[in-house]
């Protein structure tokens, strides 16, 4: 079974510059996550999608973060304008149901470092 | 506030010794997990707990719903077991409209000498 696919590994970039990042979940799995992680820090969550539709985005940074999963399989996540401090390791991962008891599988994650 | 706590951050192990991560939480739950994370590579989910104890190989997760903790144990403990380890908990499942963010340790990072 293929596991979770993000792309790309890695990206440097320049602040005020535009990102975007793409995941493949599970085949199967309706739900996905994006996660933030820092350096030092455990993951933080992004945004949530059950299918198509947003379930969480709290804590998402809605003035240059946004997200979508128009077909409610891949996911893209942009940040624009980038800041110093979003450089971080933006974690995908996909579950086959919307409950705490559900495995999450984790993608490898996309390292991006913003100068 | 972090709802989630482990202990401790850092951990240095001499090959073959026995290893114990905890994890404290202040939230009510309806599971536990236990995820490995490389450096350089993405996370592993270890175990998934509601209660009870689970055992895979080498390792054993332990959770005590009463005193809200685990335990992760590391039997003979081997260089390729160096990694970062995170607890996360879900809480009791909320209604189906806020989602069920799941709130993560910072993590216990694990080095494992030949």
């Amino acid at each position: 079974e293929a596991g979770v696919a993000q792309s790309p590994r890695y990206k440097i970039i320049e602040k005020r510059q535009s990102v975007a990042f793409w995941c493949n979940p599970i085949s199967g799995h309706a739900t996905l996550y994006w996660y933030q992680q820092i350096l030092g820090q455990g993951p933080k969550l992004l945004i949530q999608f059950q299918n198509n539709g947003v379930v969480d985005d709290s804590q998402l940074p809605k003035d240059r973060f946004s997200a979508e999963r128009l077909k409610g399989v891949d996911s893209t996540l942009k940040i624009q304008p980038a800041k110093l401090e979003d450089s971080a390791v933006y974690l995908c991962a996909s579950s086959f149901r919307d409950k705490p008891q559900e495995t999450q599988y984790f993608g490898p994650g996309t390292r991006l470092l913003v100068l | 506030k972090n709802e989630v706590e482990q202990s401790p951050q850092n951990l240095t192990a001499q090959e073959g010794e026995f290893i114990t991560i905890n994890c404290s939480y202040s939230v009510g739950i309806s599971a536990l997990h236990w995820l490995q994370q490389h450096p350089g590579g993405g996370i592993v989910s270890l175990f998934m707990l509601s209660s009870g104890k689970k055992k895979h190989g080498r390792l054993i997760a332990t959770i005590n719903i009463q005193e809200k903790h685990s335990s992760l144990h590391i039997t003979a403990s081997h260089p390729r077991d160096s990694a970062v380890y995170i607890c996360a908990v879900g809480p009791t499942y909320l209604p189906w409209n806020t989602g069920n963010q799941f709130y993560f340790g910072t993590g216990t990072s694990l080095t494992v000498i030949p």
